[in-house]
């Protein structure tokens, strides 16, 4: 198993929608995540971290569930822009170690 | 502020050739990552530097793989000889410390074997 589990998708979504995706790992160690987005073709970029207290941004939200192992991105007012692969990966909690999930694919559409 | 900067962005080879990509990672980040990406998964880790010091290349094929960071700053990864198999996109990355802080990428180097 992997140490970390996304949905590939894809979420197909019309703008304005609000859509979320969940990303579930397997180290109960890991205490803080990050998301990074990658549009096709380009290298990942940090979209927000995120913390046992969550984390809001405009019009993203993040949220980490450490009881069933799974941390939530959750856009709301989605964008054509928005399109994108989302990736997570947990902070490193084996001497910096880090695990990228496989991706979560969000094709926003007019 | 200069980002990761990776070289070539491109390369196509025939398989049993050897190869090279150079990375020079953001001034003063004392973290270097190579990643190999394949279309529509995540980057997979095939080493960090903590400076000079390869301090974690457990992902990283041995038999034909190597990698280097003289002086703690630029990189390279060097694949003798290419596969079939090794057609993915090599991704650099680096941070101020270790994984516990963002991640830069740099735009990747495009490998195609033949």
């Amino acid at each position: 198993r992997k140490e970390v589990e996304q949905d590939p998708g894809p979420f197909n979504v019309p703008e304005g929608a609000t859509v979320a995706f969940n990303c579930t790992y397997s180290n109960s160690a890991s205490q803080s995540f990050f998301w990074y987005r990658q549009d096709c073709r380009k290298e990942p970029k940090l979209l927000m971290s995120v913390y046992s207290s969550g984390n809001e941004d405009g019009r993203f939200t993040a949220q980490l569930n450490r009881a069933s192992q799974y941390i939530s991105l959750l856009i709301r007012d989605s964008k054509l822009s928005d399109s994108a692969t989302y990736l997570c990966v947990p902070k490193g909690t084996n001497a910096g170690k880090s695990t990228f999930g496989d991706g979560t694919t969000l094709t926003v559409k007019p | 502020e200069a980002g990761v900067v990776q070289s070539p962005r491109y390369k196509i080879i025939e398989k049993k050739q050897p190869v090279a990509f150079w990375c020079n990672p953001i001034s003063g980040h004392n973290t270097l990552y190579w990643y190999l990406q394949n279309l529509g998964q995540g980057p997979e880790l095939l080493i960090r530097y903590e400076n000079e010091e390869a301090v974690d290349d457990s992902q990283l094929p041995k038999d034909r793989f190597s990698a280097e960071r003289l002086k703690g700053v630029d990189s390279t990864l060097k694949i003798q000889p290419a596969e079939l198999g090794d057609s993915a996109v090599y991704l650099c990355a680096s941070s101020p410390r270790d994984g516990n802080n963002e991640q830069f990428f740099g735009p990747g180097t495009r490998l195609t074997v033949l």
